[in-house]
């Protein structure tokens, strides 16, 4: 299986900050490579589908980038509504795995 | 507008089976996938599986094989998945997500709301 190893599992940000979350897979899988946020209590949103594809009405403050083994997720400007766990996942092969998640916590 | 609307909560003893269901509405269901993901309290996300809603193909967690089964019912655009001989580590949020790319596994572009199964004796 590919491993995806997401970092930082978690960060502390005040509101206008720039945080930026890496995701490493163990080996090259190409853009496939997504990026979702989830709430508490909520069901995961897809922000970023094949690493750097900017899913509708997702504001532009979300950027992704990266290929083959290593990514990045970044907000520019964080917001209030964006204090929530994120995680990335493969889908070049199977079995689909995701990152371990990284909390985003307000500072 | 697009929605998946899944079963209700389930409490389950050890060796039971669960099946939820996830009712589809406000797309054409047979054009995209649906994958399975669940989530253990306070835990991340887990891959179960994706089944193919236009010919029922499927595939599944190597560490899901043989008690896990997904199915559709293309008259009532519903998915289901059936996991048997549950134990304490089965207790999760279960979810259902449609395929963006209409088929393969992710990503993952509507979800279902979650169901939560607890397994306890």
């Amino acid at each position: 299986d590919i491993q995806m190893t997401q970092s930082p599992s978690s960060l502390s940000a005040s509101v206008g900050d720039r945080i930026t979350i890496t995701c490493q897979a163990s080996q090259d899988i190409r853009v496939y490579l997504n990026w979702y946020q989830q709430k508490p209590g909520n069901a995961p949103k897809l922000l970023i589908s094949d690493a750097s594809h900017l899913e509708t009405g997702v504001p532009s403050r979300f950027t992704g980038s990266g290929y083959g083994a290593d990514f990045t997720f970044t907000i520019s400007s964080l917001q209030p509504e964006d204090f929530a766990t994120y995680y990335c996942q493969q889908y070049d092969k199977l079995p689909v795995t995701f990152g371990g998640g990284t909390r985003v916590e307000i500072k | 507008q697009i929605q998946l609307v899944q079963s209700g909560t389930e409490v389950k003893k050890p060796g039971a089976s669960v099946t939820i269901s996830c009712r589809t509405s406000g797309y054409t269901f047979t054009k995209y996938a649906i994958s399975w993901v669940r989530q253990a309290p306070g835990q991340g996300l887990e891959w179960m599986g994706w089944i193919s809603t236009y010919g029922g193909n499927t595939d599944y967690a190597q560490k899901l094989q043989g008690r896990v089964t997904m199915t559709t019912d293309t008259s009532t655009s519903t998915a289901y998945m059936e996991l048997r001989s549950l134990t304490s580590d089965d207790t999760a949020i279960y979810s259902c997500a449609r395929v963006k790319w209409g088929t393969g596994p992710a990503p993952n572009d509507y979800w279902g709301q979650g169901t939560l199964v607890t397994v306890s004796s």
